[in-house]
């Protein structure tokens, strides 16, 4: 069990660009989930998946974000025109289907958006 | 939508005392809470849940007590040790999959 990682650890773009971020979850999980930390401020959910299906999308996450999971094994999410609000923590987790709950986090990736 | 509010920032105690971390909600459209341990640079990493039907679950030094009346949940650390130090967040889950997480507490064992 090699835990969950995401690519890059840090990403650095000017406004305008777009930025995408790769999630590998646990292999044998099936619920995959991305969030956005901002400092002082708790994990805020972003989308969810259960295999290839994405099942919940926060109203949160407007028409330049997109997230996808083709094979329902990693996921990529992807912003578009980045703005400088979108400077945050992009945290991905994954979880199985008995324990849906329990949600492994990856070390996230740092966007910042100059 | 779920508000879920951790209204201490910040907590410290002595090594082998009790610390007690709280947690508010606003609404009781949640299957689970959990209770996450975050250290710098990492992701959060599981502590320990609680279904919405019970009042109380208990995992070695952690418990976790729920109390619906109040919508409030509380995590007990006995003994409190220098590692516990860390920011610990509260969080709803519903089995749709969306969670909704606290601002966080950090907290501080001293030795």
């Amino acid at each position: 069990d090699t835990g969950v990682s995401q690519d890059p650890r840090h990403k650095i773009t000017k406004r305008g660009q777009n930025v995408t971020f790769r999630c590998d979850p646990i292999s044998e999980h099936n619920r995959l989930y991305w969030y956005r930390q901002t400092l002082g401020q708790g994990p805020e959910f972003l989308t969810y998946f259960q295999n290839e299906a994405q099942l919940e999308k926060s109203r949160l996450l407007s028409d330049r974000f997109s997230a996808e999971r083709p094979k329902g094994s990693f996921s990529t999410l992807e912003i578009q025109r980045t703005e400088q609000g979108d400077s945050a923590m992009y945290l991905c987790a994954s979880s199985s289907a008995l324990l849906r709950y329990e949600q492994y986090f990856g070390p996230g990736t740092r966007l910042t958006v100059t | 939508d779920q508000q879920v509010k951790q209204n201490s920032p910040s907590l410290s105690v002595q090594e082998g005392r009790i610390s007690i971390l709280n947690c508010d909600y606003t609404n009781s459209m949640f299957d689970y809470f959990l209770w996450y341990k975050k250290y710098p640079a990492e992701g959060p990493t599981f502590l320990i849940s609680i279904s919405s039907i019970k009042d109380k679950n208990e995992d070695g030094r952690f418990t976790v007590f729920l109390n619906k009346s109040a919508k409030h949940l509380s995590l007990h650390i006995v003994p409190s040790q220098p590692g516990d130090s860390a920011v610990y967040f509260c969080a709803s889950y519903t089995n749709a999959g969306k969670s909704t997480f606290g601002d966080g507490t950090t907290l501080t064992v001293k030795p």
